[in-house]
């Protein structure tokens, strides 16, 4: 079975701190693939970023990095000198390549910036 | 524009009267599936589809049913809602089985009283 786990239901920052959220998996497969979505207010999910499980490079994105660690089964996701639009919910999310290939979401951190 | 369009996007209704939230692709995509989103569990799969009149169950497909006569569209029913159903209802879609992210729709949030 596959398992996304966000420890922090709720985040809250000051504009311009650094913030990361957290993300752990279990998977028995070799093959997966991890994913980040953030919710703003609107309510609509917007894609950030997809891993493979081969490739464990760190990716950076402006303000935002991402942290894939297998050893850990970690892949945590760091927003640099946040700002008040970063203010969302951020899901983590897995897709299992030995199975249906569903989507299987972590429960959300809401990251509320103030300014 | 790639889309998925899902509607309505809000809807009241009342226990036990059928309804049908639609959703339509025009990717071209063969994986379209459906989730809930409710406060402190995250979005659960409810149905999902690998290609047209393929369809399986996800996590919490009670009370639901879906169809795949084409492509491009992937209608949830709820055929006696109950209020417990009251929730925030997205689909998805994905070019195939793959790991490639998921398109999602703009959400349908659903009341039933």
């Amino acid at each position: 079975a596959q398992k996304v786990t966000q420890a922090q239901t709720e985040i809250s920052v000051v504009e311009k701190e650094d913030v990361t959220l957290d993300c752990v998996y279990e998977t028995r497969d070799t093959t997966y693939y991890l994913f980040w979505y953030k919710q703003p207010p609107s309510g609509e999910l917007v894609f950030l970023i997809r891993r493979n499980s081969f490739d464990e490079q760190n990716e950076i994105s402006g303000r935002y990095s991402w942290n894939f660690q297998k050893s850990t089964s970690s892949f945590n996701f760091t927003i640099t000198a946040s700002q008040v639009v970063d203010s969302a919910v951020y899901f983590c999310a897995l897709i299992n390549g030995g199975s249906n290939y569903k989507l299987t979401f972590g429960k959300g951190t809401l990251l509320t910036v103030n300014p | 524009e790639a889309q998925v369009t899902q509607n309505p996007r809000y809807l009241i209704t009342v226990t036990g009267k059928k309804l049908t939230v639609t959703c339509s692709q025009n990717m071209n995509h063969e994986y379209m599936s459906w989730y809930r989103q409710d406060p402190g569990l995250g979005l659960r799969q409810i149905y999902y589809s690998m290609n047209v009149e393929v369809t399986d169950k996800g996590d919490v497909p009670e009370g639901y049913k879906v169809s795949r006569k084409e492509k491009r569209n992937f209608p949830l029913i709820l055929e006696s809602p109950s209020p417990n159903q009251t929730s925030l209802y997205f689909c998805a879609s994905r070019p195939h089985q793959g790991g490639t992210e998921a398109f999602f729709g703009q959400g349908t949030r659903l009341t039933v009283v």
